[in-house]
């Protein structure tokens, strides 16, 4: 069975403060794909960013950047210079081909401060 | 930007009555979701849809659920006897490929309220 834990049930910060959201999964699957949701007070779920689980290699787009290590299992995203339009919850998902479908954390409500 | 579409936004149904919410995926997507959140918690897997039949369901999804694709367009999950904890934000989702890093993207989400 797949599982994807964020620890970080809220995180609070002041605008333009970098921010890091956490998160690790759990498969027996080789080949699985990794992802990080937005959600917005309004509650629509917004797709940010997406990783294969071959390749390792980090990536930054704007002001999003994230982390993907095998060897921890550990997929974590960072918000660079946070807004306030940044505050909302972030779901950390996973796929694999095994079981066709989306395993989502429990999310992190992330509220940035003026 | 092509986007996933559900009506109505928000249903409020007297608990034992049957509701059919509806989704509109991408056009060229193959593969189509149905998940559901209960308020403040974590976004659940339901069921999974492609080529016309279902590929996968949770436990949650028993036999008071059901998904149909009656067109091209549309694709629908009913619920045929609505209890109290049915009551949660469905989200419709639909991706071109599936064991891809094609992401799944989501409908702005079907609040269900069953008094």
């Amino acid at each position: 069975a797949q599982k994807v834990t964020q620890a970080q049930t809220e995180i609070s910060v002041v605008e333009k403060e970098d921010v890091t959201l956490d998160c690790v999964y759990e498969t027996r699957d080789t080949t699985y794909y990794l992802f990080w949701y937005k959600q917005p007070p309004s509650g629509e779920l917004v797709f940010l960013i997406r990783r294969n689980s071959f390749d390792e290699q980090n990536e930054i787009s704007g002001r999003y950047s994230w982390n993907f290590q095998k060897s921890t299992s550990s997929f974590n995203f960072t918000i660079t210079a946070s807004q306030v339009v940044d505050s909302a919850v972030y779901f950390c998902a996973l796929f694999v081909g095994s079981a066709r479908q989306l395993t989502f954390g429990s999310g992190t409500q992330l509220t940035v401060l003026p | 930007e092509p986007e996933v579409t559900q009506t109505p936004s928000h249903q409020v149904t007297q608990m034992g009555q049957e509701v059919i919410l509806r989704c509109v995926p991408i056009s060229n997507h193959l593969y189509f979701y149905w998940y559901r959140q209960i308020l403040g918690q974590k976004v659940e897997f339901l069921v999974s849809f492609y080529n016309n039949e279902i590929s996968e369901k949770s436990e949650i999804f028993d036999d008071q659920f059901s998904v149909e694709r009656p067109d091209g367009s549309n694709f629908t999950l009913k619920i045929r006897s609505t209890k109290l904890e049915d009551s949660a934000m469905y989200f419709c989702a639909s991706t071109k490929r599936e064991y891809s890093n094609q992401p799944q993207h989501f409908g702005d989400g079907t609040r269900l309220s069953i008094l």
